[in-house]
Order: structure tokens, then sequence, then C-alpha cells
């Protein structure tokens, strides 16, 4: 088992939707929770960085994280095409090395 | 401020080959990483410089080593290449060891025949 699980998709949704992503995590380490997106034939970049449980926003992105069930969501309001990436969850253990999911592939269309 | 560069973008080996790969960071980033992205695997860790010695290691064979130089640019070399190398190759520059913001190139593309 993978330590950070993420459903690969596709996940394909009309521009304007509310676009939810769903990774779990085995490791309970001390650690932070972080989201890539990936665009194609790019490298990824961070969008989003979190520690605690509960939500973190910027602007149309909100992360979410519940330690309780090792449970990392990102959320995407008012979804656009240029929305369309992998998006990737990770997390940190003590060295502050990033283990990833294996990411999501999002296709919004107009 | 330039990002990190990968060189070179593309590159096309046969079995029993070896490739080595150059990366150079964020100008002021002494950290770099390099990772292994395929469709099957995801994003796999390979191993992390900083100051020119090796401080974490991902769980790959020696056929995959790295080496950093005093002004921070980084190589990766891979030995007696197999078909299952085949991968795009991806370096990161990070700030300081204590987080986990990683600056990620466009990545290096192999292809083994």
């Amino acid at each position: 088992q993978k330590e950070v699980e993420q459903d690969p998709g596709p996940l394909s949704v009309p521009e304007g939707a509310i676009v939810s992503l769903n990774c779990t995590y085995s490791n309970s380490a001390f650690q932070y929770f972080m989201w890539y997106r990936q665009y194609s034939r790019k490298g990824p970049e961070l969008l989003m960085y979190t520690y605690s449980s509960g939500n973190k926003e910027d602007g149309r992105f909100t992360a979410q994280v519940d330690k309780s069930s090792k449970y990392i969501s990102l959320f995407i309001r008012d979804s656009q095409p240029s929305d369309s990436a992998t998006y990737l969850c990770a997390r940190t253990g003590g060295s502050y090395i990033p283990t990833f999911g294996r990411g999501t592939s999002l296709i919004v269309h107009p | 401020k330039a990002g990190v560069t990968q060189t070179p973008r593309y590159l096309i080996k046969t079995r029993g080959q070896q490739v080595t790969l150059s990366c150079s960071p964020i100008s002021g980033h002494r950290s770099v990483s390099w990772y292994q992205q395929t469709p099957g695997q995801g994003l796999q860790f390979l191993f992390e410089y900083f100051s020119e010695t090796q401080r974490n290691k991902g769980n790959f064979p020696g056929r995959f080593s790295g080496r950093q130089f005093s002004n921070s640019r980084s190589e990766m070399n891979v030995s007696t290449l197999e078909l299952g190398d085949s991968a795009l190759y991806l370096c990161a520059s990070r700030r300081a060891l204590d987080t986990g913001e990683l600056f990620f190139g466009e990545g290096s593309r192999l292809t083994v025949l």
C-alpha cells in the first residue's frame, strides 16, 4: 500500500462546477500536507500547504485536512478550463521530503 | 528569478547504456531532490543533496546515483539502463530543509529502447 492513495481519475466536469479531489494517507507521523498542480509537459507547482486539521482557503481553492480519518481534500470553486491538470496530494514526514500520491487528472470542459 | 533548469529535456537511450541528467536549482537554493515519475507509480523520490552531501535516499537500486557540485548544480546518473527506467525525471530545489515546498523543473523525459 502506498503511503498516499489517490484516485487517478480522470475526473471530467463542466466549467463552473465545484471540484472535489481526495487523498488518504497511512502514516500518522509528524507531517505537513500539500497539493501540487501539474500541467501537461510541465513540472508540478505548489498550490496549497497546510499543517493543521481544518480548512485553508486561497482564492477559489480550499484545502481540507482531517487527521482523525487521515483524509486530505482539495476543493475548487467555479472551475475553469485552465484548471485542467493533474493534481497531486503529498505529505511530509520529519525530513520534510514530500511523499506524493499518483495524482488525479482533472478535465474542465467549456 | 530563474526557475529550476533541467537538461536535456528529451533523450532516447538503449538498454545497457548509461545516462547523465543535469539540474540547476533556483539561485540561493542549496537543496536539490530528484524524482522519477511514471504513469504506474507516480512521483517517486530518488535522493536529495544539500551542500554537496546526500541527505536522503529513496528506495531505488544502486544503478541510480547522483552528486551535487559546490555551485549547487546537481547531476543524476543511471547506469545499465533497463526498459523500466523510461520515465520523466524531475529535479526540484527548496530554499531550506525545513519546508516541503519544492520548486520543480520541467523534467527530462528518458525513453529506453
